[in-house]
């Protein structure tokens, strides 16, 4: 039972370039969630999804896109990576949305912009 | 290590000593709250949580205190240890689900042996 799973751990962009942040869970978990992690700042949530096929926007979700096919997959897509975008990633997912129901976090990718 | 602890409070004590982490939440209307353990080159870890029918919650060596009157919810850890030492944030939410989890930006907890 690996939990939430994020790669690649490390990555460099150029500004401009795209990219595909993975996550995968193996938890059977419905409710998967990302989040960016700034200096000085709570974790802010991006974008969201409650089950395979359903995905909606959380705080701070331009510049990002999501997709969930399946339930166990949750990646999040930069389209033109801008300096901005600088962070570390995390991707979570947890058996419901509501209260009492522990999250679970991935292990992070810290993503630079150049 | 993470960049994010840069600008966080940071609260030391020596290894056996009693820690308390202190969080002020935002909205009066949450009723549900989270602490989070946060290691070097890790992802947030759930520590124990609260609702806002209670004012204190035990868990092993953990216990957390919620003063719903003036908004301040705090993190007792028992005979600290080396292991201890991480970032600690809160989290609250008003009963609307994880999407709207507001998290707060953090404690560093240095243990000393």
């Amino acid at each position: 039972n690996a939990g939430v799973t994020q790669t690649p751990k490390f990555q460099v962009l150029k500004t401009g370039q795209s990219m595909t942040l993975q996550c995968a869970q193996d938890m059977n978990h419905e409710y998967m969630s990302w989040y960016r992690q700034d200096p000085g700042m709570g974790l802010r949530l991006i974008h969201y999804s409650v089950g395979a096929g359903i995905t909606d926007q959380g705080e701070v979700p331009n510049g990002y896109n999501v997709s969930r096919s399946t339930t166990e997959d949750f990646p999040l897509r930069l389209l033109s990576a801008a300096p901005s975008q600088t962070s570390v990633y995390f991707c979570a997912s947890s058996i419901g949305q509501g209260a009492e129901t522990e999250a679970f976090f991935g292990q992070g990718t810290r993503l630079t912009v150049v | 290590g993470e960049s994010v602890g840069l600008h966080l409070p940071t609260l030391s004590v020596q290894e056996g000593d009693n820690s308390i982490i202190n969080c002020a939440y935002s909205n009066s209307a949450s009723d549900y709250f989270i602490w989070y353990k946060q290691e070097s080159g890790k992802g947030p870890q759930f520590i124990i949580d609260i609702r806002s029918n209670m004012d204190k919650r035990q868990g092993q060596r953990v216990t957390v205190l919620l003063n719903k009157t003036v908004k301040h919810l705090s993190l007792q850890i028992a005979a600290t240890q080396p292991g201890d030492s991480a970032v600690y944030f809160c989290a609250e939410m008003a009963n609307t689900g994880f999407q709207k989890l507001v998290f707060g930006t953090g404690t560093r907890l240095l243990v000393s042996p």
